[in-house]
């Protein structure tokens, strides 16, 4: 069986700074998601790659960069952490992009 | 685009009882409606899955109908255990679409 790891798995910034999170898959799968997980809002979709160096906005992207550079892993950049904000940020794949996504244990962002 | 509504929020049940979790979605596209479940410090899990050509699915004690007429899907748990306390989130995607857009959650909690 293959795994995904999230790093950090927290996360504390200041208002205004760039942050990057980090997400590694070995199950050699196509497509990667990255969704933020606010209490009552469910997951929300940031971004998708279906393969190496591709990448799909979601409904949220604003506010967000993305980078596919290998297979294997995908990561995410906050471009301004905004002040008193709290998210886990969730990192998915799938083979190809209709199948069963596998989550990674998130990151927990925490602004002050 | 899509969007997926869960109903109710919340709710707690006594162990050995039945749960009903409803979900709506409003894009008349979607086809495939997989389920997942968040446990206490857990990573989402893939629980059960329908396609928009099926009623019904089942599996041990999940039951999942669909209403494609009135874009409603419905999660039956039947003899809860402890093991059951978690977030479920139900989730659609068109037969165009790439990523998976999430329902707002519902919290079950089980009580001995």
């Amino acid at each position: 069986g293959g795994i995904i790891t999230q790093t950090p798995k927290f996360l504390i910034g200041q208002e205004g700074q760039k942050l990057t999170l980090k997400c590694q898959q070995n199950f050699n799968h196509d497509t990667m998601y990255w969704y933020r997980q606010d209490s009552g809002k469910g997951l929300r979709l940031i971004y998708y790659s279906i393969t190496e160096n591709d990448l799909q906005k979601g409904d949220l992207s604003e506010g967000y960069d993305a980078s596919r550079e290998k297979k294997s892993s995908f990561s995410l950049t906050v471009t301004s952490a905004q002040k008193n904000e709290m998210a886990v940020f969730l990192c998915a794949s799938s083979i190809g992009d209709q199948n069963t996504l596998y989550f990674g244990a998130g990151t927990r962002l925490s602004v002050l | 685009g899509e969007q997926v509504e869960q109903l109710p929020s919340s709710l707690i049940v006594q162990e050995g009882a039945s749960v009903l979790i409803n979900c709506s979605y409003t894009d008349s596209a979607s086809v495939y409606f997989p389920w997942y479940k968040q446990e206490p410090g857990k990573r989402l899990q893939f629980i059960i899955d329908i396609r928009s050509n099926m009623e019904r699915k089942q599996t041990q004690r999940l039951t999942l109908l669909f209403d494609k007429k009135t874009k409603h899907l419905s999660l039956h748990i039947t003899a809860t255990q402890p093991g059951d306390s978690a977030i479920y989130f139900c989730s659609a995607r068109d037969q165009g679409g790439r990523a998976l857009i999430f329902g707002t959650g519902t919290t079950v909690s089980v009580s001995p």
